[in-house]
C-alpha cells in the first residue's frame, strides 16, 4: 500500500509568486491534514479535511493560503502571493479515522521563498 | 493552549553512545507521540505513549503524565538514528483536538 505522497519535494520561488503544493493521501483515508514547520521551529497544524469538507482550518495563517480537496481525494495548498516568511517544510498527513494519533505523514515539501 | 518543550535542541553523539531526549508539556494530555524525521524528510511515528513505558528495539519511551513529561531513550546509537525527533501531544485548540508539536531535538550520530 502506497503511503502519503507529496509533490513537489522542493520548490524555490520568488516573493510574490504563486506556488501550489499537492498531497495524495493513503487510499481510502477520509481525513487529510496539512502542517508546516517554519525556520526550524515546531511543526504547526494548518487544517483538517474530512473528505472534501474543511473540518478545522483554525491553523491557516492568513488568506494568502488556500487549501482544496475536490472530490475528497488529493488536496492542494496554494500560497498566493508567497512571502519570505512562508519558507519552510509543509507536511501532509492522512488517517482513516479522525483520531490524531493515527495520522500517517508524507515526506513534506520544502518551500523556499527568495 | 498547550505548550510543548523539547530538550536538548541539538545533540551530537558518537556511534554506540546512549542518549535521553526530553519532552515537557504544560497541561494534561490524552495522547503523546514521538516521531523521527529521517534525513530524507519522512516523519515516522515511533511511539504512541500517553503514559507508562514502551520499548521497541534500541528505543524506549516513558511518559509520566502526572508530572507532564516524556523521555525517549536511544541506546547504542547508530548513524541511521540521525535526524530530528519530535514530541507531539493531543491538545484542544480552535474548537478541535489536534496534534501540537514541540520544536524537536536534532540528533547527529557520527561513526
Amino acid at each position: 500500500e502506497a503511503g502519503v505522497t507529496q509533490f513537489p519535494s522542493h520548490s524555490v520561488i520568488e516573493k510574490g509568486q504563486t506556488v501550489t503544493l499537492r498531497c495524495d493521501p493513503i487510499s481510502g483515508h477520509d481525513n487529510l491534514y496539512w502542517y508546516r514547520r517554519v525556520m526550524g521551529k515546531e511543526i504547526k497544524f494548518l487544517l483538517h479535511f474530512v473528505k472534501e469538507s474543511k473540518q478545522d482550518e483554525s491553523g491557516m495563517p492568513n488568506n494568502r493560503f488556500l487549501a482544496e480537496r475536490t472530490g475528497g481525494t488529493y488536496s492542494t495548498l496554494k500560497v498566493q502571493p508567497a512571502e519570505l516568511e512562508d519558507s519552510g517544510v509543509y507536511f501532509c498527513a492522512s488517517s482513516s479515522r479522525a483520531f490524531v494519533y493515527e495520522q500517517y505523514f508524507g515526506p513534506g515539501t520544502r518551500l523556499t521563498v527568495t | 493552549g498547550i505548550q510543548v518543550e523539547q530538550s536538548p535542541p541539538d545533540l551530537i553523539l558518537q556511534e554506540g553512545a546512549n542518549s535521553t531526549l526530553r519532552c515537557n508539556f504544560s497541561d494534561s494530555v490524552n495522547n503523546l507521540q514521538w516521531f523521527h524525521q529521517n534525513p530524507w524528510g519522512q516523519l515516522i511515528n515511533l511511539f504512541y505513549i500517553p503514559s507508562g513505558t514502551k520499548q521497541n528495539g534500541r528505543l524506549s519511551a516513558t511518559t509520566v503524565a502526572t508530572e507532564r513529561y516524556s523521555l525517549l531513550y536511544i541506546s547504542s546509537s547508530q548513524t541511521t538514528d540521525s535526524g530530528v525527533y519530535f514530541c507531539a501531544v493531543e491538545g484542544f485548540s480552535g474548537g478541535y483536538n489536534k496534534l501540537i508539536f514541540g520544536a524537536g531535538t536534532r540528533l547527529a550520530v557520527h561513526p
